[in-house]
C-alpha cells in the first residue's frame, strides 16, 4: 500500500534495552523525519533526513540513532532505553523543502 | 527556527466559519508557513501551507499578513470532524518545529 507506515504499532520494553522503530514510505520522498509527542511538550524533532545517507539532529537528539541507507526506511534505535523515552513516535516525509509533510500513525512506546 | 504563538483553544458551531489565528513575529523570509490538524490518537494531518500569498485548497483557505508575522486559517464551514488540535508552524529549511497548537471545538 502507498504511504508511510510505522512499525511497531505499540511496544513496551525494559529499561536498558535496545529498541528499534521502523519508518517505510513508498513515494520515494526526500525527506523523512521523526518526532516525538509528550502530553506538556507537544511533538518535538528528534532527527530528520534530506537524503540518503544525510542525517541531522532535531530539537532533542540525544540517546536517539538514526541511519538512511535507503531512501524509503528512516529507523529510529534508541541504544539504551530509559523511562524519559516513554512517548508516541511519530515520522513523517516530505517530497522536498516547501511541501507539505505527511505523517504515519505513531508509534507508542512504554519504557518500564 | 520560527516560534509561533496560538491560542489555547477555541469554539465554533457547526456549519459557521472559524478563523484560527497564529503570531510568528520570528519567522524569516525563507520559512514556509505551515498549518497541521491533529485527531485524537492519529498522527498530525497536513492542512495548508504558503509562503507569501493566501492560499486555499480544499480543506480551508490561509489568509497571510503581508509582513509576514502572522497568519490565519479559515475553515469556511465547521463540521464535527474538523474538532481537533491545529498547528501553525514555520517551516525552516529543511524542517518543522511545531509550536503548542489550538484545540478547537465544535458544537453542533
Amino acid at each position: 500500500d502507498a504511504g508511510i507506515t510505522q512499525s511497531p504499532r505499540y511496544k513496551i520494553t525494559e529499561t536498558g534495552r535496545q529498541v528499534t522503530l521502523m519508518c517505510h514510505q513508498t513515494w520515494s520522498h526526500s525527506y523523512m523525519f521523526w518526532y516525538r509527542q509528550d502530553l506538556g511538550h507537544g511533538l518535538r524533532l528528534i532527527y530528520y533526513s534530506a537524503a540518503a545517507d544525510i542525517t541531522d539532529k532535531g530539537e532533542v537528539p540525544d540517546g536517539y540513532v538514526v541511519s538512511r541507507s535507503k531512501t524509503e526506511n528512516f529507523p529510529l534505535t534508541l541504544e539504551s532505553a530509559t523511562r524519559s523515552q516513554t512517548s508516541v513516535y511519530f515520522c513523517a516525509s516530505s517530497e522536498s523543502w516547501g511541501y507539505g509533510y505527511t505523517f504515519g500513525s505513531g508509534t507508542r512506546l512504554t519504557v518500564v | 527556527d520560527a516560534k509561533t504563538t496560538q491560542p489555547n483553544s477555541m469554539e465554533s458551531n457547526e456549519e459557521e466559519p472559524v478563523h484560527l489565528p497564529c503570531n510568528h513575529s520570528t519567522i524569516s523570509g525563507t520559512d514556509y508557513i505551515h498549518w497541521y490538524r491533529q485527531l485524537p490518537s492519529q498522527g498530525p494531518e497536513y492542512v495548508i501551507h504558503g509562503l507569501t500569498s493566501n492560499v486555499n485548497n480544499r480543506m480551508a483557505s490561509l489568509a497571510i499578513a503581508e509582513d509576514r508575522k502572522s497568519s490565519t486559517l479559515i475553515l469556511h464551514r465547521a463540521t464535527l470532524r474538523d474538532a481537533a488540535v491545529y498547528y501553525c508552524n514555520g517551516a525552516g529549511f529543511q524542517k518543522l518545529v511545531f509550536g503548542t497548537g489550538t484545540r478547537l471545538l465544535v458544537s453542533p
